[in-house]
């Protein structure tokens, strides 16, 4: 039973197109997460949602909005992709107490042709 | 500005070897650390972590070492087994009010049967 899964796990597209990642953890966390993997194997945190409420946006583009139906849904909306959108998107959950982990999904691989 | 550093980006270690993984970081303000470890296309899974009040934790055959005065910590896995190839990456989080984690660029280990 997968703890936190995205979809899709491969998306391929062409710039200009809008798309959307969907994540959905079932841990019973309070806080989601989106990570951006880019080319260098950087691993940087995008957004952090907080029982459905915005509290870290890492000065990611207007084009990218995460939404957040409930506690344990985060999607990612990306609107007018571009090159430099290619990476891999990770989704992760973990209860806002402090000094605990974080749990991921296995990742959006998302290529803009 | 990297505030977490694995210099490192690949090490190959003898299966039933030590393998030691490093990791610097700058800001002071962080004060817990995690070890992810990160299969191919898949998402980085937890595997250890330290409190900066201490500095040693030890879970099966895995051991980081917290060095706050140097901010240096490193993992210890011993002994090493083919299914510990992998990228490990180290995370930090801070005293920051969330819990967003500060990740490093990751060392890929290679266990050499």
């Amino acid at each position: 039973d997968t703890a936190v899964s995205q979809t899709p796990k491969y998306l391929v597209t062409q710039m200009g197109n809008d798309k959307s990642i969907k994540c959905e953890q079932n841990l019973g966390h309070d806080t989601m997460y989106w990570y951006k993997q880019d080319s260098k194997k950087f691993l940087k945190i995008m957004f952090s949602y907080n029982n459905k409420e915005l509290i870290i946006n890492e000065t990611v583009p207007n084009r990218f909005s995460p939404k957040s139906p409930d506690k344990a849904h985060l999607n990612l909306h990306i609107n007018s992709l571009e090159l430099g959108d290619s990476a891999v998107y990770f989704c992760a959950s973990s209860q806002s107490n402090r000094n605990t982990e974080a749990f991921f999904g296995q990742g959006t691989r998302l290529t803009v042709v | 500005d990297q505030q977490v550093k694995q210099n490192s980006p690949s090490l190959s270690v003898q299966e039933g070897r030590i393998s030691i993984l490093n990791c610097d970081y700058t800001n002071s303000m962080f004060d817990y650390f995690l070890w992810y470890k990160k299969y191919p296309a898949e998402g980085p899974t937890f595997l250890i972590s330290i409190s900066s009040i201490k500095d040693k934790n030890e879970d099966g055959r895995f051991t980081v070492f917290l060095n706050k005065s140097a901010k240096h910590l490193s993992l210890h896995i011993v002994p090493s087994q083919p299914g510990d190839s992998a990228v490990y990456f180290c995370a930090a989080q801070g005293i920051f009010g969330n819990e967003k984690l500060t990740f490093g660029t990751g060392t890929r280990l290679t266990i050499i049967p």
